[in-house]
C-alpha cells in the first residue's frame, strides 16, 4: 500500500529535550516536506527536500533540522524543543512536477512541556 | 511571495442546502491550485486541482485569474461533507512547495 508513515504519532516531552520525528515514503517520491498545523493559522512549512541530500528552508524553520541520506527518508529534528513547538506535524511527499498530488501522512502531535 | 486567504474559519450550512468555501490568493505568476480535505481523525487528502478541472465528491472550483480566486462549490452539501478544506498554491518558481491558506471547517448539519 502506497502511504507516508511517521513515528511516533503522539509525543509528550520536555524542553530542551531532543526528539526526532520520522517520516517515510514508499512511493519513490523525491519531494519530501515537513509542515505545522496550528489553529487559526493553517499548515506552515517547515522544511522541504527536493531529492536526496537536497534540502530547504520552508516558512518557519526556526528551531528544527532535517536529513535526507535515503530517498525514503525524512526525519525531523528538534535539537532543544520549546513550548511553543507544541503542535501537528505532518510529513508529505510527491513526485517533483507540481501538479502531482502531495501525500500526507497521519500526523504527529507534539506536546512541549 | 505568494499568499492564500481563506476569509472564513467556520462555516455552517443545512444538508441539502448550496456551499461555497472562499479562496483568495497573491501570485504574479501562473500558479497551480489545490483544494486539500482534512476529515475528522484522517490525514490531509487531496481534494481536487485546478488543471484537471474535474469534479470530485460533487465539488468544483474555477480559477478565476481576474479575482484571483478559487472558490470551491458544491450545490447539495451533504452531511460527510463536514471536514476542515484548504486551499493551496503551488508558484511556478517554488518547484513543488505548497503554500496553504488558513482553513475552513464546515459543518453541515442534518
Amino acid at each position: 500500500e502506497a502511504q507516508v508513515t511517521q513515528n511516533p504519532r503522539y509525543l509528550i516531552t520536555v524542553t530542551g529535550k531532543k526528539l526526532t520525528v520520522t517520516c517515510s515514503q514508499n512511493m519513490n517520491h523525491e519531494y519530501m516536506s515537513w509542515y505545522r498545523q496550528d489553529p487559526g493559522l493553517g499548515l506552515r512549512q517547515i522544511y522541504y527536500s527536493m531529492n536526496v541530500e537536497v534540502t530547504d528552508k520552508g516558512d518557519v524553520p526556526e528551531g528544527y533540522k532535517v536529513s535526507r541520506k535515503e530517498k525514503r527518508n525524512f526525519p525531523l529534528i528538534l535539537e532543544s524543543p520549546s513550548p511553543n513547538q507544541t503542535s501537528l506535524y505532518f510529513c508529505a511527499s510527491s513526485f517533483r512536477d507540481t501538479s502531482y498530488e502531495q501525500y500526507f501522512g497521519p500526523g504527529t502531535r507534539l506536546t512541549v512541556t | 511571495a505568494q499568499r492564500v486567504t481563506q476569509p472564513e474559519k467556520l462555516l455552517s450550512v443545512f444538508k441539502g442546502a448550496p456551499v461555497e468555501l472562499k479562496c483568495n490568493y497573491s501570485y504574479s505568476g501562473s500558479p497551480e491550485l489545490f483544494w486539500y480535505v482534512q476529515y475528522s481523525r484522517q490525514r490531509l487528502q487531496l481534494l481536487l486541482r485546478h488543471i484537471s478541472r474535474e469534479s470530485i465528491k460533487g465539488f468544483t472550483a474555477d480559477l478565476n485569474k481576474g479575482e484571483t480566486s478559487f472558490h470551491l462549490k458544491k450545490p447539495f452539501a451533504q452531511e460527510e461533507d463536514s471536514a476542515m478544506y484548504y486551499c493551496a498554491l503551488v508558484a511556478e518558481t517554488s518547484g513543488s512547495r505548497l503554500t496553504f491558506g488558513e482553513g475552513t471547517q464546515l459543518t453541515v448539519n442534518p
